[in-house]
C-alpha cells in the first residue's frame, strides 16, 4: 500500500545552518511524484519543490533541494541557510494512482520546524 | 494567472447546524479539484475529489458531502454538523492528467460547538 513517512514530529534549528527534513514513501508504482509543502502558521499550503521517479537529477529551487533515494525510497528536504520564516510545518506527499481512478495525493504526518534566532 | 478562492476563512456553528463551504478556481479549465481535512497538528486527509462537472470521488465515509456544479465550483456541505467534523478544511486544484502539484486555498477553520 502506498504510505509516506515522516519521522520527526519537530525539530529546532539555529538560524543560518542547513536543514534536513526526512520522508520516505512505500509504493509499488512504476512511476510516481513527490512533493514538498510549507504550511506556516497562516494555514495556507505553499508548494516547494517537485521530484518526478524518473528524474536523473534532484530537483532544487532556491534554498530548497530534494535528496532523492530511490533504492532507499527516500525523498529528503534539504533547507540551506535557514531564516526565522523558515519555521513552520512541512508535509511531504506522493502522487499516485490507483487503478481505475485519477492521480491522488498521499500526505505524511508533517514535521514542525522551528528556526531559532 | 491561476487563483484558487475559499471561503468563509472562519466559520462557528453549533451542532446539528448545515454547512456549506465554497470553492472556485479561476485562470484554467477542467481541473482536477480536492477537499482536504486537517484535524489540528495533523496531516491532510482526503475527503473528495472531482475529475469534472458532477463527478464526485469520496474516499472517507462521513457526515459531508461535496457537489461540484461547475467546471471550477467545488462545494463542501453537510445536512447536520458533529462535533467531529471541527477541523481546518482546504481545497485544491491540479491539472488534468499531468504529474503536477496541487495548489491550495486559505483554508476554512470550522469550529462545530
Amino acid at each position: 500500500a502506498q504510505k509516506i513517512t515522516q519521522t520527526q514530529p519537530g525539530m529546532f534549528v539555529q538560524e543560518k545552518e542547513a536543514v534536513t527534513l526526512d520522508c520516505t514513501y512505500d509504493t509499488s508504482d512504476p512511476s510516481y511524484g513527490l512533493f514538498w509543502y510549507k504550511q506556516p502558521s497562516s494555514g495556507e499550503m505553499i508548494f516547494l519543490i517537485y521530484q518526478g521517479s524518473y528524474d536523473q537529477q534532484n530537483a532544487t529551487e532556491g534554498r530548497y533541494s530534494l535528496n532523492f533515494q530511490k533504492a532507499r525510497k527516500s525523498a529528503n528536504l534539504v533547507i540551506s541557510a535557514s531564516q526565522l520564516g523558515d519555521s513552520a510545518m512541512y508535509f511531504c506527499a506522493m502522487r499516485h494512482r490507483p487503478q481505475g481512478s485519477n492521480y491522488q495525493l498521499i500526505w505524511g504526518a508533517g514535521t514542525k520546524l522551528i528556526i531559532k534566532p | 494567472s491561476q487563483t484558487i478562492h475559499q471561503w468563509p476563512a472562519t466559520l462557528v456553528q453549533p451542532v446539528g447546524s448545515p454547512l456549506s463551504l465554497e470553492c472556485t478556481v479561476e485562470g484554467t479549465s477542467n481541473p482536477n479539484l480536492y477537499w482536504y481535512r486537517q484535524a489540528a497538528g495533523r496531516g491532510l486527509q482526503l475527503l473528495f475529489y472531482s475529475v469534472g462537472i458532477g463527478q464526485i470521488s469520496s474516499e472517507v465515509p462521513q457526515n459531508l458531502s461535496a457537489s461540484r456544479p461547475q467546471d471550477r465550483q467545488f462545494i463542501l456541505s453537510s445536512k447536520k454538523l458533529l462535533l467531529s467534523d471541527s477541523g481546518f478544511y482546504l481545497c485544491a486544484w491540479s491539472h488534468r492528467g499531468r504529474n503536477t502539484e496541487a495548489f491550495f486555498g486559505q483554508g476554512t477553520r470550522l469550529t462545530v460547538v
